[in-house]
Protein backbone atom coordinates (compact mmCIF):
# COMPACT_ATOMS: atom_id res chain seq x y z
CA UNK A 1 0.00 0.00 0.00
CA UNK A 2 1.65 3.54 -0.71
CA UNK A 3 1.62 6.12 1.29
CA UNK A 4 1.52 9.82 1.84
CA UNK A 5 2.87 11.52 -0.56
CA UNK A 6 4.10 15.42 -0.85
CA UNK A 7 5.82 17.14 -2.91
CA UNK A 8 8.39 18.70 -2.99
CA UNK A 9 10.19 17.68 -0.48
CA UNK A 10 12.68 20.66 -0.16
CA UNK A 11 11.85 24.66 -0.95
CA UNK A 12 13.76 27.52 -0.22
CA UNK A 13 12.08 31.24 -0.55
CA UNK A 14 12.50 34.47 0.14
CA UNK A 15 10.42 36.55 2.18
CA UNK A 16 7.15 37.89 1.29
CA UNK A 17 7.09 35.49 -1.71
CA UNK A 18 4.36 32.73 -1.94
CA UNK A 19 4.82 28.75 -2.02
CA UNK A 20 2.27 26.07 -2.56
CA UNK A 21 2.70 22.15 -0.94
CA UNK A 22 1.09 19.21 -2.29
CA UNK A 23 -0.17 16.19 -1.04
CA UNK A 24 -1.56 13.09 -2.15
CA UNK A 25 -3.31 10.93 1.17
CA UNK A 26 -3.03 7.08 1.18
CA UNK A 27 -6.24 5.92 -1.49
CA UNK A 28 -9.54 5.37 0.32
CA UNK A 29 -8.34 7.81 4.11
CA UNK A 30 -11.70 10.71 4.04
CA UNK A 31 -9.45 12.44 6.46
CA UNK A 32 -6.63 14.85 5.59
CA UNK A 33 -4.40 16.76 8.01
CA UNK A 34 -1.69 19.27 7.41
CA UNK A 35 0.77 20.10 10.55
CA UNK A 36 3.30 22.39 11.03
CA UNK A 37 6.55 21.09 13.03
CA UNK A 38 9.32 23.74 13.92
CA UNK A 39 12.53 22.99 14.52
CA UNK A 40 12.75 21.65 17.95
CA UNK A 41 9.06 21.57 18.42
CA UNK A 42 6.51 18.89 17.83
CA UNK A 43 3.94 18.92 15.12
CA UNK A 44 0.74 21.34 15.25
CA UNK A 45 -2.20 21.14 13.62
CA UNK A 46 -3.28 23.72 10.96
CA UNK A 47 -6.03 21.96 9.18
CA UNK A 48 -8.27 18.77 9.14
CA UNK A 49 -10.21 18.13 6.02
CA UNK A 50 -12.84 15.42 6.26
CA UNK A 51 -13.33 14.33 2.34
CA UNK A 52 -13.53 17.92 0.99
CA UNK A 53 -14.77 19.77 4.03
CA UNK A 54 -12.75 21.93 6.41
CA UNK A 55 -13.05 20.40 9.85
CA UNK A 56 -10.79 22.35 11.88
CA UNK A 57 -8.58 25.17 10.74
CA UNK A 58 -8.62 26.69 13.78
CA UNK A 59 -4.76 27.07 14.43
CA UNK A 60 -4.57 28.18 10.59
CA UNK A 61 -3.07 32.01 10.09
CA UNK A 62 -5.80 32.68 7.57
CA UNK A 63 -4.30 35.74 6.51
CA UNK A 64 -1.57 34.03 4.51
CA UNK A 65 -2.36 30.14 4.81
CA UNK A 66 -4.84 28.98 2.88
CA UNK A 67 -5.80 25.12 2.40
CA UNK A 68 -8.00 23.26 -0.58
CA UNK A 69 -8.91 19.54 -1.15
CA UNK A 70 -11.31 20.06 -3.90
CA UNK A 71 -12.26 16.65 -5.16
CA UNK A 72 -12.03 15.05 -1.72
CA UNK A 73 -8.41 13.18 -2.47
CA UNK A 74 -5.40 15.29 -3.27
CA UNK A 75 -4.83 18.56 -0.88
CA UNK A 76 -2.94 21.69 -1.65
CA UNK A 77 -1.50 23.97 1.04
CA UNK A 78 -0.12 27.54 -0.05
CA UNK A 79 1.20 30.55 1.97
CA UNK A 80 1.00 33.86 0.65
CA UNK A 81 3.04 35.74 1.56
CA UNK A 82 6.24 33.76 3.78
CA UNK A 83 7.48 35.03 6.75
CA UNK A 84 10.58 34.15 8.16
CA UNK A 85 8.79 32.63 11.34
CA UNK A 86 7.39 29.81 8.40
CA UNK A 87 9.93 27.99 8.11
CA UNK A 88 9.17 24.61 9.60
CA UNK A 89 8.36 21.34 7.82
CA UNK A 90 5.12 20.73 6.80
CA UNK A 91 3.52 17.28 7.43
CA UNK A 92 0.54 16.20 5.50
CA UNK A 93 -1.66 13.18 7.14
CA UNK A 94 -4.31 11.09 6.50
CA UNK A 95 -6.82 8.78 8.23
CA UNK A 96 -9.52 5.84 7.33
CA UNK A 97 -11.78 8.01 9.87
CA UNK A 98 -11.50 10.90 11.82
CA UNK A 99 -10.75 11.18 15.97
CA UNK A 100 -9.26 8.52 18.55
CA UNK A 101 -12.05 5.75 18.96
CA UNK A 102 -11.78 2.87 16.99
CA UNK A 103 -8.20 1.90 16.95
CA UNK A 104 -6.73 1.68 13.58
CA UNK A 105 -9.10 3.62 11.30
CA UNK A 106 -7.98 6.45 13.12
CA UNK A 107 -4.28 6.36 12.91
CA UNK A 108 -3.10 8.61 11.20
CA UNK A 109 -0.65 7.96 8.31
CA UNK A 110 2.51 10.75 7.91
CA UNK A 111 4.08 11.69 4.56
CA UNK A 112 7.28 13.00 4.39
CA UNK A 113 6.65 16.04 4.74
CA UNK A 114 8.31 19.47 3.20
CA UNK A 115 10.72 21.42 4.54
CA UNK A 116 10.57 25.00 4.00
CA UNK A 117 13.27 27.64 4.48
CA UNK A 118 12.03 31.41 4.53
CA UNK A 119 15.31 33.93 3.98
CA UNK B 1 1.51 27.16 27.64
CA UNK B 2 2.72 23.70 26.72
CA UNK B 3 0.14 20.69 27.24
CA UNK B 4 2.01 17.65 26.54
CA UNK B 5 5.63 18.14 28.06
CA UNK B 6 8.32 15.52 26.93
CA UNK B 7 11.00 17.16 29.57
CA UNK B 8 14.35 15.40 28.44
CA UNK B 9 15.38 16.66 24.67
CA UNK B 10 17.54 13.02 24.75
CA UNK B 11 18.41 9.61 26.40
CA UNK B 12 20.70 7.23 25.57
CA UNK B 13 21.09 3.44 26.21
CA UNK B 14 22.64 0.46 25.79
CA UNK B 15 21.62 -2.20 23.58
CA UNK B 16 19.59 -4.73 25.53
CA UNK B 17 18.39 -2.65 28.47
CA UNK B 18 15.23 -1.07 28.85
CA UNK B 19 14.78 2.58 27.36
CA UNK B 20 12.28 4.67 29.56
CA UNK B 21 10.66 8.02 27.87
CA UNK B 22 8.65 10.35 29.61
CA UNK B 23 5.66 12.51 29.25
CA UNK B 24 3.70 14.98 31.02
CA UNK B 25 0.61 16.59 30.36
CA UNK B 26 -1.14 19.55 32.01
CA UNK B 27 -5.04 18.94 30.40
CA UNK B 28 -7.39 17.15 32.48
CA UNK B 29 -9.90 16.89 29.51
CA UNK B 30 -7.36 14.89 27.45
CA UNK B 31 -8.31 11.06 27.63
CA UNK B 32 -6.15 9.52 24.74
CA UNK B 33 -2.32 9.74 24.43
CA UNK B 34 -0.46 8.43 21.64
CA UNK B 35 3.33 7.59 21.08
CA UNK B 36 5.26 7.88 17.71
CA UNK B 37 8.62 7.64 16.64
CA UNK B 38 10.49 9.89 13.85
CA UNK B 39 13.60 8.73 11.93
CA UNK B 40 15.34 11.52 9.96
CA UNK B 41 13.92 12.61 6.63
CA UNK B 42 10.46 10.09 7.51
CA UNK B 43 6.97 11.67 8.50
CA UNK B 44 6.27 10.43 11.74
CA UNK B 45 4.90 6.04 12.40
CA UNK B 46 2.34 5.54 15.09
CA UNK B 47 3.95 3.27 17.63
CA UNK B 48 1.30 2.97 20.49
CA UNK B 49 -1.45 4.07 22.00
CA UNK B 50 -3.43 4.44 25.51
CA UNK B 51 -7.00 5.16 26.33
CA UNK B 52 -7.26 7.20 29.99
CA UNK B 53 -9.85 4.09 30.75
CA UNK B 54 -6.88 2.06 31.31
CA UNK B 55 -3.71 2.22 33.01
CA UNK B 56 -1.48 0.32 30.87
CA UNK B 57 -1.10 -1.21 26.89
CA UNK B 58 1.52 -3.16 25.41
CA UNK B 59 2.63 -4.27 22.33
CA UNK B 60 5.58 -6.14 21.69
CA UNK B 61 8.94 -4.53 23.12
CA UNK B 62 6.48 -1.69 23.50
CA UNK B 63 4.82 -0.92 26.57
CA UNK B 64 2.87 2.27 27.46
CA UNK B 65 2.05 3.23 31.05
CA UNK B 66 -0.57 6.13 32.06
CA UNK B 67 -1.09 7.17 35.39
CA UNK B 68 -3.51 9.81 35.82
CA UNK B 69 -3.20 11.24 39.02
CA UNK B 70 -0.03 12.70 37.98
CA UNK B 71 -0.72 13.49 34.70
CA UNK B 72 1.91 11.13 33.38
CA UNK B 73 2.82 8.36 30.83
CA UNK B 74 5.61 6.66 29.96
CA UNK B 75 6.85 4.93 27.08
CA UNK B 76 9.29 1.54 28.15
CA UNK B 77 11.24 -0.37 25.33
CA UNK B 78 12.45 -3.65 26.47
CA UNK B 79 14.80 -4.79 25.01
CA UNK B 80 16.32 -1.91 23.28
CA UNK B 81 17.86 -2.06 19.84
CA UNK B 82 19.98 -0.05 17.67
CA UNK B 83 16.92 0.66 15.18
CA UNK B 84 15.37 1.81 18.00
CA UNK B 85 17.43 5.16 17.36
CA UNK B 86 14.89 7.94 16.63
CA UNK B 87 12.59 11.21 18.21
CA UNK B 88 9.80 9.73 19.96
CA UNK B 89 6.79 12.13 20.28
CA UNK B 90 3.86 11.89 22.80
CA UNK B 91 0.63 13.40 22.10
CA UNK B 92 -2.63 13.45 23.64
CA UNK B 93 -6.03 14.65 22.82
CA UNK B 94 -9.50 15.18 24.43
CA UNK B 95 -12.65 13.86 23.41
CA UNK B 96 -12.85 11.41 20.48
CA UNK B 97 -12.83 14.48 18.01
CA UNK B 98 -10.03 15.97 19.46
CA UNK B 99 -6.59 17.60 17.45
CA UNK B 100 -3.73 16.20 18.58
CA UNK B 101 -1.12 18.20 21.25
CA UNK B 102 2.29 17.02 20.95
CA UNK B 103 5.08 17.06 22.92
CA UNK B 104 8.29 18.53 21.58
CA UNK B 105 10.08 14.74 21.47
CA UNK B 106 12.82 12.99 23.14
CA UNK B 107 15.84 11.55 20.74
CA UNK B 108 17.20 8.04 21.93
CA UNK B 109 19.83 6.89 21.19
CA UNK B 110 20.27 3.05 21.17
CA UNK B 111 24.22 2.34 21.33
CA UNK B 112 25.20 -1.23 20.29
Amino acid sequence: EAGVAQSPRYKIIEKRQSVAFWCNPISGHATLYWYQQILGQGPKLLIQFQNNGVVDDSQLPKDRFSAERLKGVDSTLKIQPAKLEDSAVYLCASSLEPGFHSGSRNTQYFGPGTRLTVL
Amino acid sequence: DQQVKQNSPSLSVQEGRISILNCDYTNSMFDYFLWYKKYPAEGPTFLISISSIKDKNEDGRFTVFLNKSAKHLSLHIVPSQPGDSAVYFCAASAGSQGNLIFGKGTKLSVKP
